[in-house]
Formats: structure tokens, sequence, C-alpha cells
């Protein structure tokens, strides 16, 4: 099947500060979604973006398809963005490992 | 937007009895369903997809018997954990497609069962 890694898997960062997770994805997708899990398990969508680039505030993702990856970008952040970030594929939604972001006050 | 709902939240039960999680699609009929679960600090595994009138499907290594799953109707997919044990307790979510444009998946807001 598909293979989803993600990396970083951790990441530390000052409020404020800007950063770009990302996504590698083994096969061409027709589905890719990033979402935030919060600290009581809620996945929150992000964006659903198999291709191109979005943007919404302080979020934005672009997937390159034809080198099978995606980026999610976060500036200015805030610590309410803490929590673990994690990209999936497919209609089944094939999970990556994740990135668990601590955004420090 | 699309929502799922998943219930119980949360719940606690005692070893060798069976518990039942419902995931709903509230404003959209949805004939597919799928369940995860999540162990502490891991990703989300795919349990099952649940297909309405029909058998789920089952990844492998899921015992089918252990983890029975009826999709009975097109906004109605329930995973019964039968005869639970402790290393049974974990975090399950379901999601569901609206089928609409863009064909996003929405999930449920989990269930977390401890079994004791």
């Amino acid at each position: 099947g598909i293979q989803v890694e993600q990396s970083p898997p951790d990441l530390i960062l000052q409020e404020g500060a800007n950063s770009t997770l990302r996504c590698n994805f083994s096969d061409s997708v027709n589905n890719l979604q990033w979402f935030h899990q919060n600290p009581w398990g809620q996945l929150i969508n992000l964006f659903y973006i198999p291709s191109g680039t979005k943007q919404n505030g302080r979020l934005s993702a672009t997937t390159v398809a034809t080198e099978r990856y995606s980026l999610l970008y976060i500036s200015s952040s805030q610590t309410t963005d803490s929590g673990v970030y994690f990209c999936a594929v497919e209609h089944d939604m094939r999970f990556g490992a994740g990135t668990r972001l601590t955004v420090k006050p | 937007g699309a929502v799922v709902s998943q219930h119980p939240s949360w719940v606690i039960c005692k070893s060798g009895t069976s518990v039942k999680i419902e995931c709903r699609s509230l404003d959209f009929q949805a004939t597919t369903m799928f369940w995860y679960r999540q162990f502490p600090k891991q990703s989300l595994m795919l349990m099952a997809t649940s297909n309405e009138g029909s058998k789920a499907t089952y990844e492998q290594g899921v015992e089918k018997d252990k983890f029975l799953i009826n999709h009975a109707s097109l906004t109605l997919s329930t995973l019964t954990v039968t005869s639970a044990h402790p290393e049974d307790s974990s975090f399950y979510i379901c999601s569901a497609s609206d089928g609409g444009a863009g064909n996003t998946i929405y999930f449920g807001e989990g269930s977390w069962l401890t079994v004791v």
C-alpha cells in the first residue's frame, strides 16, 4: 500500500516563528488532506489539497503531485497551534506518523 | 459544513463486556464510513471500511469477530468491541465523505475507550 512519511516528527517553536511541515507519499494520490489534532483528540480539517496551493489565514499548503510531496506552512505561530499535524492520503485516509508541534510563549 | 458525530465520547467498561460506538453523519448521507484506532502518541490506523448495506472490509490484522461493524443506514455506522480487554483501550474515531466537490473526508470527535 501507499506509504506516507512526515517530517520532522517533533518541532518546537517560539511564538511568532514560522515553520514548514512536510509530507511525502510513495505513489500518486487522488486525495490528500492536512489535519490538526487537538489535545482532546479531535481532528480538525485544515486543507483538502491533492495538488496546487491553498491559503487560509496564517496557514497555507502546497502539494506537488508529480514529485509526491506536500508542505504545510504555519506563519506567525501561536501557542494554540500546538498539537499534532497529520497528512493523510486517498479516500480511506492513510495517515502519516504526524508532526508534533509545540509553540512556546 | 458536513458534520460527523460520535457517541459516546468517553466510555469505561469492564473486561469481558461489549461496548458499542456510534458514528453518525448529521447532514449528509455516507455510503462509506471508516473506522480508525489510535494509541497514545501514535498515528491513526485504519481498522475497517464500513459499507452501507453490506459487510465491512477489514484491514489485515484486525479481528472481524472482535470489532463488529454495522452500517445499517446511510447516516449511521456502529463499531462494537466484543469481549473487551484492557489492550483494547484506545481512541476510536470514524470518518465519512459527503461525496461533494473535493471529496473531503470529515472525522467524528472520537471515542475514548478504557477497559478495566
